[in-house]
């Protein structure tokens, strides 16, 4: 069955620590991929997205993400994390033709100051 | 440029009551979705259209759910007759056409069904 998992519920990581929240897919061809951020009580926010070619891609705010295709894993990253980056954070695909995008139930992550 | 406004923020209603709410996409963006987002969950799709159609709707409760989109811009989600399992965050989202393009979101409804 098409998934996509992201295996932390809540993620808590100090300020200037680094990050990198997990995200693993399960699709039988190689899909489109995204991270989406969302604040309290606002809408999702794209943070970057994949689609070919150099597996690294970068983001806003300083993240960046990793795209494997021999372990169907697409992890966010960041060096140095920030108070503000507290939000939740939600991996995203969808496959080549079509628009439908499945969510994973995202990540919650706390920075403390 | 405005980005997508839903409204109303938040409804608090009575089980068996209906509730209606409202969607303007950014605009000439073709592609509208509904997505339910349970407490803690991830957006779950209800369904989108591509202008005023409709092309996926098979994750609607079609029961008590429907959505109408009648000249291709604004949208309306409305549940007949509310449930508890209906307690969510109800979210819009727009597009332009073509495969895996950026989704902008609405702030959402927040939805509580007693």
């Amino acid at each position: 069955a098409q998934s996509v998992t992201q295996p932390d519920a809540r993620v808590t990581v100090s300020e200037g620590a680094s990050l990198q929240l997990r995200c693993k897919y399960s699709y039988s061809a190689t899909p489109y991929l995204f991270w989406y951020v969302q604040y309290p009580r606002q809408g999702l926010q794209l943070l970057l997205k994949y689609y070919s070619g150099d597996p690294v891609v970068q983001g806003v705010n300083g993240f960046e993400a990793e795209f494997s295709k021999s372990n169907s894993s697409f992890h966010l990253r960041k060096a140095s994390v920030h108070w503000s980056d507290s939000a939740v954070y939600f991996c995203a695909v969808t496959l080549t033709g079509y628009q439908n995008f499945y969510f994973g139930k995202g990540t919650s992550l706390t920075v403390i100051p | 440029e405005a980005g997508v406004t839903q409204s109303p923020r938040y409804a608090v209603l009575q089980e068996g009551q209906a509730v209606s709410f409202w969607c303007d996409p950014i605009s000439g963006h073709d592609t509208l979705y509904w997505y339910q987002q349970p407490r803690d969950q991830g957006p779950q799709l209800l369904v989108y259209f591509r202008d005023e159609a409709v092309i996926d709707n098979s994750q609607l409760p079609s029961d008590r759910f429907s959505a109408v989109r009648p000249k291709g811009t604004n949208s309306t989600l409305k549940i007949q007759s509310a449930k508890q399992g209906d307690t969510a965050t109800y979210l819009c989202a727009s597009s332009l056409e073509g495969a895996a393009e950026t989704l902008y979101f609405g702030s959402g409804t927040r939805l509580t069904v007693l």
